[in-house]
């Protein structure tokens, strides 16, 4: 099993929602990682957590909070979020220190 | 500051024909250089990929040259087909406990036309 499932698929929500994203792995990776992509742009990495403790913040506003409740989920919960926030998350996992990473196929965001 | 710059934005080739995208990079922790492919609405796939004690990688029809005095990497396309339409994303990482963020370049839309 080579799969990281991410859930909802699709995600409309107004700027005063709170909402949560989850993405689940079983290959026993020790790393997870939460990404924003934008249209036609690269992902950009938002957090990592290896071991289940949160490993690199890349300076994301406090509107997004990551969770890892054990080592085969990882959540994005979501509050008072700016429609600028519309984009695309991806949720990837590794083995760790530096292994390839399988990507879920991600969360379309909308904010309205 | 982008770490990794990927040429060219986009690209059209032929069927049959052989796609070249290239990447450069910085910084010289780097140890760990994938590919990844994404089509619409898809998360990104890993393709290849190869670390700096290899001077080539080839998986199919997939081809990694690695120049590392150069700080240049390169993904070949042989016999690319329709199917190959998609865009890819050059990457890299630093090994190291703790520091497994993936560095992306910023993607080549590929089109292989008939």
């Amino acid at each position: 099993d080579t799969e990281v499932t991410q859930t909802p698929k699709h995600l409309v929500m107004g700027m005063t929602n709170k909402k949560s994203l989850k993405c689940e792995q079983h290959m026993g990776h020790r790393a997870m990682y939460w990404y924003k992509q934008k249209a036609k742009k690269p992902p950009e990495l938002m957090f990592v957590y290896s071991y289940e403790k949160l490993s690199i913040n890349e300076s994301v506003p406090s509107r997004f909070s990551p969770e890892c409740p054990n080592s085969s989920l990882l959540n994005l919960h979501l509050h008072a979020l700016q429609p600028e926030d519309s984009a695309l998350y991806l949720c990837a996992s590794s083995l760790g220190q530096g292994a390839e990473a399988f990507f879920g196929q991600g969360t379309r965001l909308t904010v309205v | 500051q982008q770490q990794v710059k990927q040429s060219p934005q986009s690209l059209i080739v032929q069927k049959g024909g052989i796609s070249i995208i290239n990447c450069a990079y910085e910084n010289t922790a780097f140890d760990y250089f994938p590919w990844y492919q994404q089509f619409p609405g898809k998360g990104p796939a890993l393709l290849i990929a190869i670390r700096p004690d290899v001077s080539e990688k080839k998986e199919g029809r997939f081809t990694i040259s690695f120049n590392k005095s150069a700080k240049q990497f390169s993904l070949h396309i042989m016999d690319s087909q329709p199917g190959d339409s998609a865009t890819y994303f050059c990457a890299a990482s630093e090994d190291g406990f703790g520091n497994e963020k993936l560095t992306f370049g910023t993607g080549t839309r590929l089109t292989i036309i008939p």
